[in-house]
């Protein structure tokens, strides 16, 4: 099992649904998650982090982190088209080392 | 304030030539990361600097790729011998004190070198 995994996409919402991206863990990581956007030909843009079991919330986005399943989940209220980006999930890797899933491709369709 | 700066934007080079990659980081910041990343691949971790050592420098692919950095602050990412497998997309990113506990990431603009 890869340390980050996640489902590469497309994820095709429509304008103003509920993107739900996901990633999945494995035991080599920590319990430290972040959440990336990147646009097609950008550098990736630092959405939320998750430490703590539960959910945490800024403005659209939730993050949600299931310690027990190892997965962490981004939400994506009233999706916009702007939304449209790959999606990276990071995880940490012992003290310093950060692992990022191949990313998540989503389209908000107009 | 300003964010993590990285230069050249853009590197084309000719197999066999050297290449220097330049990351400024957010002021403040004692960590820096840099990464690779392939048209339509991931992050490829190469190296981690905390103030000016690298205790971790298993990412870098050969010998010809090194990196160092002065003062706590600026990196310089170099390729000796260019080959065009090197071709990709170099990332910078730095953090507060990472052993302190603070381990938001923010990157740079990145450098998209091209190796003919």
């Amino acid at each position: 099992q890869k340390e980050v995994e996640q489902n590469s996409g497309p994820l095709s919402v429509p304008e103003g649904a509920i993107a739900s991206l996901n990633c999945t863990y494995s035991d080599r990581v920590s319990q430290s998650f972040f959440w990336y956007r990147q646009y097609s030909g950008k550098s990736p843009e630092l959405i939320m982090s998750i430490y703590s079991n539960g959910d945490k919330e800024d403005g659209r986005f939730t993050a949600q982190l299931n310690k027990a399943s190892q997965y962490v989940s981004l939400l994506i209220r009233d999706s916009q088209p702007s939304d449209s980006a790959t999606y990276l999930c990071a995880a940490r890797s012992g003290t310093y080392k950060y692992i990022f899933g191949t990313g998540t491709r989503l389209k908000v369709l107009a | 304030g300003a964010g993590v700066s990285q230069s050249p934007s853009n590197k084309v080079t000719e197999k066999g030539k050297d290449v220097e990659l330049r990351c400024d980081p957010i002021s403040g910041h004692t960590a820096l990361y840099w990464y690779r990343q392939s048209l339509g691949q991931g992050l490829e971790f190469l190296i981690y600097f905390q103030g000016n050592s690298a205790p971790d420098k298993s990412g870098l692919p050969s010998d010809r790729f090194s990196a160092e950095r002065t003062g706590g602050s600026v990196s310089t990412l170099t390729i000796q011998r260019t080959q065009q497998e090197d071709s990709a997309v170099y990332l910078c990113a730095s953090s507060l004190e990472v052993l302190a506990g603070s381990y938001e990431q923010y990157f740079g603009p990145g450098t998209r070198l091209t190796v003919t």
